[in-house]
């Protein structure tokens, strides 16, 4: 059985960097496991951020990147606002079924 | 404005059957491929399935735990997307959202409970 990992939790000061992963069981991640990237905040619906490793939807904050990273998806955020505060998830495709990470919840203090 | 509204969601017997429906707006439903996604209570994302628009093939594809128990369909005349859950488990205890790649529905709370 696939499996993603991410990790558990992140904490980072306002204006800050931080940067969260996404590893593959089954080796490196590659632009063809078309990394996906979504916020959830409590009671809400998640919201895509990145889709196909790095794009950006038209609604996705400038300071959200989207890379790979040593072998692993990785999505970046650079002046970390309050509202940034939020759980995190990846996902990739494995020959057309997508495999979702366990998801990061980042605090920001 | 996008919109996907699931329904169908409710309380359900183990071994049972539910149908939900996701009804779409706000875009071209016929050219988009639709997904489900479930989240039970206090925990992650899980991917359900995956349904291509009729031009690139309409096949589907299935996450392991649900395989032979769940199918999804469209209907692109009523810009509808459906999820058929068969042989329900407490494990499919979950919110379901409907989503189109880039824009997620509000969910729907399946119950799989005696």
């Amino acid at each position: 059985q696939t499996v993603v990992t991410q990790e558990p939790s992140l904490t980072v000061s306002p204006g800050g960097t931080v940067t969260l992963t996404c590893a593959s069981s089954t080796g490196a991640v590659t632009s063809g496991y078309y990394p996906n990237w979504f916020q959830q905040k409590p009671g809400q619906a998640p919201r895509a951020l990145i889709y196909s490793t790095s794009n950006k939807h038209s609604w996705t904050p400038a300071r959200f990147s989207g890379s790979l990273l040593g072998g692993k998806a990785a999505l970046t955020l650079s002046g970390v606002q309050p509202e940034d505060e939020a759980e995190y998830y990846c996902l990739l495709y494995y020959g057309g079924v997508g495999v979702f990470g366990g998801g990061t919840k980042l605090t920001v203090l | 404005e996008v919109q996907l509204v699931e329904s169908g969601g409710g309380l359900v017997k183990p071994g049972g059957s539910l149908r939900l429906s996701c009804a779409a707006s706000g875009f071209t439903f016929s050219n988009a491929w639709m997904t489900w996604v479930r989240q039970a209570p206090g925990k992650g994302l899980e991917w359900v399935g995956r349904i291509k628009s009729k031009t690139d093939g309409g096949t589907t594809d299935y996450a392991a735990p649900v395989k032979d128990r769940f199918t999804m369909s469209r209907d692109d005349s009523k810009n509808t997307l459906y999820l058929q859950m068969n042989s329900l488990k407490t494990e499919d205890t979950a919110v379901y959202y409907c989503v189109k790649y880039d824009y997620w529905g509000q969910g729907t709370l399946v119950t799989v409970s005696s």
